[in-house]
């Protein structure tokens, strides 16, 4: 399967845990993208990278929020002293520059009790 | 900021017939694009049909084509001899294509049932 690949796919956790998700983009795709979508909304925009570059990032991705994108391969998504509405469904997509259409991956989808 | 709105929380249709979903998106940009993307249950996302703000002829992707009004701001997805791989959850999204940005901003979806 060479699409966009999410570890893990579920997540419980306590309130005040740490939890991080991987994700790995298609191989040749140089942009990743982080999103969350809570029950019965659409997904709203985390965060970009370019290569390993994080270029853009929304007011939603608090200081709790880390994202990493070592040597522009896999990201990683950190949140840190989980709250329960944290809970929700963490999707990565990727794309290439040209056509910049972003494949999505199966998300992660994060419960905390 | 653009907002994007999805006024059909759910929709219906037999199979066979044709159903339209629809979408609203307000926006200060005169350059942007318009997407559709459908979401299975636990299955990911993927790109139904997209739309350039700038090209004035509707996209159609084989049993899938769209409505762009752009001075009413309306993007409104047709579905064409419908079929049980169609029901699934349905976003309509943009992106702008001025300033950088990269976000897709998307509606709320809509939840479409194909009955036998």
């Amino acid at each position: 399967d060479t699409g966009v690949s999410q570890d893990p796919r579920h997540k419980i956790t306590k309130r005040g845990q740490n939890v991080t998700f991987r994700c790995d983009p298609i191989s040749e795709h140089n942009r990743l993208y982080w999103y969350r979508q809570t029950l019965g909304q659409g997904p709203e925009f985390l965060t970009y990278f370019q290569n390993e570059a994080q270029l853009e990032k929304s007011r939603l991705l608090s200081d709790r929020f880390s994202a990493e994108r070592p040597k522009g391969s896999f990201s990683t998504l950190e949140i840190q002293r989980t709250e329960q509405g944290d809970s929700a469904m963490y999707l990565c997509a990727s794309s290439l520059e040209n056509p910049r259409r972003a494949f999505f991956g199966q998300g992660t989808r994060l419960t905390v009790v | 900021a653009q907002t994007v709105t999805q006024s059909q929380p759910e929709m219906s249709v037999q199979e066979a017939e044709t159903v339209t979903l629809s979408c609203t998106y307000d926006t200060s940009e005169s350059d942007y694009y318009l997407f559709w993307y459908k979401q299975p249950p636990s299955r990911q996302m993927i790109l139904v049909i997209r739309q350039e703000a700038y090209k004035q002829q509707n996209a159609t992707e084989n049993r899938f084509s769209v409505n762009f009004q752009k001075a009413a701001k309306s993007f409104s997805l047709k579905i064409s001899d419908s079929q049980l791989g169609d029901a699934a959850m349905y976003f309509c999204a943009y992106r702008s294509a001025q300033g950088g940005s990269e976000k897709l901003v998307f509606g709320k979806g809509t939840k479409l049932t194909v009955n036998p």
